[in-house]
């Protein structure tokens, strides 16, 4: 089974500043099928991600995904109040066919 | 945009089965998506748990495969979930989703979810 593994567990920065979330997989997995998710407290699960580097409709263009391989990552450009939640990264594949990481707390300094 | 609310029972007993439906907003039920469900403990990360495609074909967890049923009932607009023989490690958020559309696989519209405890 894959494995996927956010870094850092919780981030702490400032409005303003620019975060990077990583996500690393415990093997090579396809671009096509790698998610990144926001998720503010008391809401659902929003995506922001799909294929890697696709950003969802309505999505801001301070959010950016990169990666391929083992190693994808997520980019919030300059950061906005709204902008602090738990961020989970998701792929497709292998069983149990959809793995999400543990997630990354993005937390006001 | 499409809208999924789910329902059911917020209290089960152990040993007892859990019973769920997601209303959707439009006809999108009818149409080339996959749905899901995805479930998250308390405090804890996302847990994918089936889904299911329009044309009816299902894949399940295999951790939960054994005690899961997904369906989807196109006249009625919704989507369903029975998970049998539960536990208290199957209290949780649960929610449904609807996929994103084409090659890519996740979760673009999700419910606002319900919860669920399992308890005596």
């Amino acid at each position: 089974d894959i494995v996927l593994t956010q870094s850092p567990g919780t981030l702490s920065l400032s409005p303003g500043e620019r975060a990077t979330l990583s996500c690393r997989a415990s093997q090579s997995v396809s671009n096509n099928y790698f998610a990144w998710y926001q998720q503010r407290p008391g809401q659902a699960p929003r995506l922001l991600i799909y294929g890697a580097s696709n950003r969802a409709t309505g999505i801001p263009d301070r959010f950016s995904g990169s990666g391929s391989g083992t190693d994808f990552t997520l980019t919030i450009s300059r950061l906005e109040p709204e902008d602090f939640a738990v961020y989970h990264c998701q792929h497709y594949g292998s069983p149990p066919l959809y793995t999400f990481g543990q997630g990354t707390k993005l937390e006001i300094k | 945009q499409v809208q999924l609310q789910e329902s059911g029972p917020g209290l089960v007993e152990p040993s007892g089965t859990l019973s769920l439906t997601c209303a959707v907003s439009d006809d999108s039920i009818s149409s080339n998506y996959w749905w899901s469900w995805v479930r998250q403990p308390p405090g804890k990360g996302l847990e994918w748990i089936a889904e299911i495609y329009q044309s009816g074909t299902t894949n399940y967890n295999p951790s939960l495969k054994s005690r899961v049923t997904i369906a989807l009932d196109k006249s009625k607009k919704h989507l369903s979930l029975e998970l049998h023989s539960v536990t208290a490690a199957d209290t949780a958020l649960y929610y449904c989703a609807r996929h994103i559309p084409g090659a890519y696989r996740g979760f673009a519209y999700w419910g606002q979810g319900t919860l669920v405890t399992v308890s005596s």
